[in-house]
């Protein structure tokens, strides 16, 4: 079965520092794989996913997320944190077998201090 | 604003009674997701729906139904309810429901069992 780990439950940076947010995933082929966020009482937003091609993909809002298939892992990152980024951020994987389904991680709060 | 609506935003409810969630897709979308977000599970895929018919089911109780309507709007149906349903019930939609289509989600309706 596919899972996704998000190891980092909470992580606090300060503002323009830069930011990391770690995802690992298991999965029995080529993954399709996404990033989402969450702001407070607001629904996930789709930062950026990827299918296929190059491992570097651009988001929305300047992150950015690498693919590296020998690590099972599809970081993402972000050079400089501003201070409305503080939300939380959901690793997902998506389809198993069965669907089109999205597996999500356990997410990752981000707070920013200023 | 992802052009996904829910309603209500918020329901308060008493163990053992029923409540209808209700989720229009974005204009054009014939696939709809059902997903639940609670502390204890993360966030988990419940069912999804097809031009009105099942597509997939995941990890969602007997107790639950869903349905998609000709106009392609969908319905969740929680009965009995117990004090661990209460969670954030995400509603996602695509157009064709394909193999790693990027998922729209909606705000969520908030659910609260006392």
């Amino acid at each position: 079965a596919q899972s996704v780990t998000q190891p980092d439950i909470h992580i606090t940076v300060s503002e323009g520092a830069s930011l990391e947010l770690r995802c690992n995933y298991s999965y029995g082929a080529t993954p399709y794989l996404f990033w989402y966020v969450q702001s407070p009482g607001q629904g996930l937003q789709l930062l950026l996913k990827y299918f296929s091609g190059d491992t570097l993909v651009q988001g929305i809002k300047g992150f950015e997320a690498e693919f590296k298939r020998s690590q099972s892992s599809f970081n993402l990152r972000k050079p400089s944190v501003h201070w409305s980024d503080a939300a939380e951020y959901f690793c997902a994987v998506g389809p198993n077998n069965a669907g089109n389904m999205l597996t999500f991680g356990g997410g990752t709060r981000l707070m920013v201090k200023p | 604003d992802s052009g996904v609506t829910q309603t209500p935003k918020h329901l308060i409810t008493a163990t053992g009674q029923r409540v209808t969630l209700r989720c229009s897709p974005r204009s054009g979308d014939l696939s709809v997701y059902w997903y639940q977000q609670s502390l204890d599970q993360g966030l988990q895929f419940l069912i999804q729906y097809y031009n009105g018919e099942e597509r997939a089911k995941g990890n969602i109780l007997e107790r639950f139904s869903a349905q998609q309507f000709p106009d392609l709007h969908s319905e969740l149906n929680l009965s009995s309810l117990e004090l661990g349903d209460s969670a954030l019930y995400f509603c996602a939609s695509n157009r064709e429901g394909a193999r790693g289509e990027t998922q729209y989600f909606g705000p969520g309706t908030r659910l609260l069992v006392l």
